[in-house]
């Protein structure tokens, strides 16, 4: 079975860099998409982007293009996403998840457990 | 970006009743939208893909219907376990977009 396990929660200070991962496994890690969803209570789920790691071709939303950035290591089938400098702003929940299609619709059907990000003075 | 525009934005319901949240795009997405399910404390679950199309292991009370730019997910008779945020998703645009979500709450 899929399953996406996260790294765990980060207490950061505004400026700090982080990097967290999201390892996979059950599936072809270079076959799929994985996305990044940033989930905060005042705004819901938001899409962050997503990567390809065969050929690390990543797609962001224009919310955060130039905000984080995206990569992958396909010889250890994880993902990464990752702040230079962290704003309070940045404070969240932040998912991972597989993106599939199926009748020309793109989805996110296996989901990481989160890593909740806090970033305070 | 399309936008998403759930309503409502919150509904109380009681266990056994039939509710219905309605998702509007701002432009047609065709039949490229999908709904999830995210309980507190809880990754988002997919229920249904591609408009009506039930994720496997999703029980048969969810249901989706619509196309173009109206959509909505029915719940035909509400278990406690439904109790829980549910957003929609588009996927017609490459730059994917969710609703604000629907927080149904029980009475």
């Amino acid at each position: 079975e899929v399953q996406l396990v996260q790294s765990g929660a980060a207490v950061k200070k505004p400026g700090e860099s982080l990097k967290i991962s999201c390892k996979s496994s059950g599936h072809i890690f270079t076959s799929d998409w994985i996305a990044w969803v940033r989930h905060t209570p005042g705004k819901g789920l938001e899409w962050m982007g997503s990567i390809y790691p065969r050929d690390s071709d990543t797609r962001y939303s224009p919310s955060f293009q130039g905000q984080v950035t995206i990569s992958a290591d396909k010889s250890i089938t994880t993902a990464y996403l990752q702040w230079s400098s962290l704003k309070a702003s940045d404070t969240a929940m932040y998912y991972c998840a597989r993106q599939d299609v199926r009748l020309g619709s793109y989805f996110f059907d296996y989901w990481g457990q989160g890593t909740l990000v806090t970033v305070s003075s | 970006d399309i936008q998403m525009t759930q309503s409502p934005s919150s509904l109380s319901a009681s266990v056994g009743d039939r509710v219905t949240i309605t998702c509007r795009a701002s432009q047609s997405i065709r039949s490229y939208l999908n709904w999830y399910q995210q309980r507190p404390g809880i990754a988002p679950k997919l229920l249904i893909f591609a408009t009506s199309n039930l994720q496997s292991g999703v029980p048969s009370r969810f249901s989706g219907s619509g196309s173009g730019t109206d959509f909505t997910l029915t719940i035909s008779s509400l278990q406690p376990e439904d109790f829980a945020t549910y957003y929609c998703q588009q996927s017609w645009s490459a730059q994917f977009t969710f609703g604000q979500g629907t927080r149904l709450e029980i009475k």
